[in-house]
């Protein structure tokens, strides 16, 4: 049984384009994360929800929208797409939040062309 | 700004010798510090990880070292096995808040039967 699970495992999309990127666990985690995985291979927070609520928001294009309906679950929305947002979008639970051991999903590569 | 350094992109051993991966961080808040693996098409997976009152923690072959005073760690994996190729991330953190980890670039380790 996956743990933590993305949908789509690719994405190939035009410029100015709006697509969602969906993320669910099923490990009974509280708090979830979204993180981007540039061209340099950073690996960056972008956000964080324990709960349903937002706890951590990193300096984010508003662009980019989080969405948690329940606990099991945090989709990302992105309008209006750039070249700049192709990358590795992984999401991510932990038990707790600021649980350093956190749980990764297999990652979205998202190709803006 | 990079606040966690992994100076070496790639390394490679023989079956059977040590592996020592190297990480340095900027951040003398930071108090609990992990090492996270990542194989290819995969979300990076928890290894090990250090509190701050410590100085060493082991488990199996794997073993990471803080030097708080240098601001540095290691990750040492005796004996390496073909297995243990992968990407290796090292992430710090506060522990006990919703702090984000920071994580440092990745050193691709690459062990040679």
């Amino acid at each position: 049984d996956t743990a933590v699970s993305q949908t789509p495992k690719y994405l190939v999309t035009q410029m100015g384009n709006d697509k969602s990127i969906k993320c669910e666990q099923n490990l009974g985690h509280d708090t979830m994360y979204w993180y981007k995985q540039d061209s340099k291979k950073f690996l960056k927070i972008m956000f964080s929800y324990n709960n349903k609520e937002l706890i951590i928001n990193e300096t984010v294009p508003n662009r980019f929208s989080p969405k948690s309906p329940d606990k099991a679950h945090l989709n990302l929305h992105i309008n209006s797409l750039e070249l700049g947002d192709s990358a590795v979008y992984f999401c991510a639970s932990s038990r707790l939040a600021g649980d350093g051991e956190q749980y990764f999903g297999p990652g979205t590569r998202l190709t803006v062309t | 700004d990079q606040q966690v350094k992994q100076n070496s992109p790639s390394l490679s051993v023989q079956e059977g010798r040590i592996s020592i991966l190297n990480c340095d961080y900027t951040n003398s808040m930071f108090d609990y510090f992990l090492w996270y693996k990542k194989y290819p098409a995969e979300g990076p997976t928890f290894l090990i990880s250090i509190s701050s009152i410590k100085d060493k923690n082991e488990d199996g072959r794997f073993t990471v070292f803080l030097n708080k005073s240098a601001k540095h760690l290691s990750l040492h994996i005796v004996p390496s096995q073909p297995g243990d190729s992968a990407v290796y991330f090292c992430a710090a953190t506060l522990q006990g808040g919703s702090e984000k980890l920071v994580f440092g670039k990745g050193t691709k380790l690459t062990v040679n039967p």
